[in-house]
């Protein structure tokens, strides 16, 4: 079974500090993906990446940057977190097959910036 | 551009009632679209895809391409049902998720 972690269920941190968000999958999926997750909008995609050192901009990724220097783990990274990014983070993998490969997401983390 | 709508972000049912979660879409090319659940206190995870033409948990979706549609159906709710349900479209190797309809089950 595919197993994605992510490092912190809840994190709190203050407004200008820079914060870092870990996700570590299993199952050598060469995709993997960070959303946001808010109410009424729904997941909205802020990074991928579909190898190491290789990333996108999703929808939203004014604020954050990312980081895949192994192909296990991908890092969201907030530079200077502000109020507007309090939000719960999810962070999903996939293979690489062609369409149709269901994404396998963690459990999330919720933060709150102060 | 690609676009995924939930009308409903929330649908009451009671048990054994019938239950249709409406997904719309917007794309321009051959669409593959999810359902994706979420129950309390659980992760996200797949229900099922269209390209399966599977039924998980009793749910089946079938797509509408002359009305872009990809609605989530159930004859007979459970209370177990009740969970945020997601319709998303592939574009690529990315999805796109609707707003997301919680469906609550009463007894």
């Amino acid at each position: 079974d595919v197993k994605v972690t992510q490092s912190s269920r809840y994190l709190v941190k203050r407004t200008g500090e820079k914060v870092f968000l870990e996700c570590v999958q299993d199952m050598d999926h060469e995709n993997m993906f960070w959303y946001r997750q808010d109410p009424g909008l729904g997941l909205r995609l802020i990074y991928f990446s579909y190898d190491v050192k290789m990333k996108e901009k999703g929808d939203i990724p004014e604020g954050y940057s990312v980081s895949r220097e192994k192909k296990e783990r991908f890092s969201l990274i907030l530079e200077s977190a502000s109020t507007n990014q309090t939000s719960m983070y999810l962070c999903a993998s996939s293979q690489d097959r062609g369409l149709n490969q269901p994404q396998h997401f963690g459990d999330g983390t919720r933060l709150s910036i102060l | 551009a690609q676009r995924v709508t939930q009308p409903e972000k929330l649908l009451s049912v009671f048990k054994g009632a019938p239950v249709e979660l409406k997904c719309n879409y917007s794309y321009s090319g051959s669409p593959e679209l999810f359902w994706y659940v979420q129950y309390s206190r659980q992760r996200l995870q797949l229900l099922l895809r269209h390209i399966s033409r599977e039924s998980i948990k009793g749910f089946t979706a079938d797509l509408n391409k002359g009305e872009t549609s990809f609605h989530l159906k159930k004859p007979f709710a459970q209370e177990e049902d009740s969970a945020m349900y997601y319709c998303a479209l592939e574009y690529g190797n990315k999805l796109v998720f609707g707003a997301g309809t919680i469906l609550r089950v009463k007894s």
